[in-house]
């Protein structure tokens, strides 16, 4: 199975930061990598697929990078919004992946 | 609209069963992998299956082998989980997501809570 570690589990940051998130993989994956957004009690919400595509509706702050085995989540500018967990997930294997997650918190 | 609602959930005792529904519109549902997804409470997201849109393949996290059934009808837009022999460790909400393999999961139903207690 292809694993994906993610880092730093926690983030302290302020409105205004830019923050970025690392997700890597045990093996190549080329750029089957999403990142996901999760409020409590909400389910999951895609926020980039194949490393670097935006999803639909999602807005410009957020980006993702990377490719093979290690990747990039960014937010260019931390809005209060965005205060939540998020979360990579390798899907270029029959038995998909997440990372363990990381929690934004507000420093 | 995407719209994916589960059913099912509930409390069970640990060696039972239940089967848990998710009800798909808004999108062709014949032309999509389909796939599970918990989260044990507190905890993070575990993927647990997935289902080709015409169920020629089928994958299964490790944990679940053998007491898990994926399985869907094309006809009804519906998607299906079987669970047997559950165990405290199955305890999570379970997410039903439209996607799977080279497929980002892009639409989530809001969940349904399975609790294995005695």
């Amino acid at each position: 199975d292809i694993q994906v570690t993610q880092s730093p589990s926690t983030l302290s940051a302020s409105v205004g930061d830019r923050v970025t998130i690392t997700c890597r993989a045990s093996q190549s994956i080329s750029s089957w990598l999403a990142w996901y957004q999760q409020k409590p009690g909400k389910p999951p919400k895609l926020l980039i697929y194949r490393a670097s595509s935006l999803e639909s509706g999602v807005p410009s702050r957020f980006s993702g990078s990377g490719s093979g085995t290690e990747f990039t989540l960014a937010i260019s500018s931390l809005q209060p919004d965005d205060f939540a967990t998020y979360y990579c997930q390798q899907y270029s294997s029959s038995t998909p992946k997440f990372g363990q997650g990381t929690k934004v918190e507000i420093k | 609209e995407v719209q994916l609602v589960e059913s099912g959930g509930g409390l069970v005792q640990p060696g039972g069963s239940l089967r848990l529904s998710c009800a798909a519109s808004g999108f062709t549902f014949n032309s999509f992998w389909m796939t599970w997804v918990r989260q044990a409470p507190g905890k993070g997201l575990e993927w647990v299956a997935s289902l080709k849109h015409d169920e020629s393949e089928k994958y299964y996290v490790d944990s679940v082998k053998g007491r898990f059934t994926i399985s869907r009808d094309n006809d009804k837009n519906s998607l299906f989980l079987q669970m047997d022999s559950l165990t405290v460790e199955d305890t999570a909400v379970y997410y039903c997501a439209k996607g799977g393999y080279t497929y980002a999961p892009d639409s989530w139903g809001q969940g349904t809570l399975v609790t294995v207690s005695s």
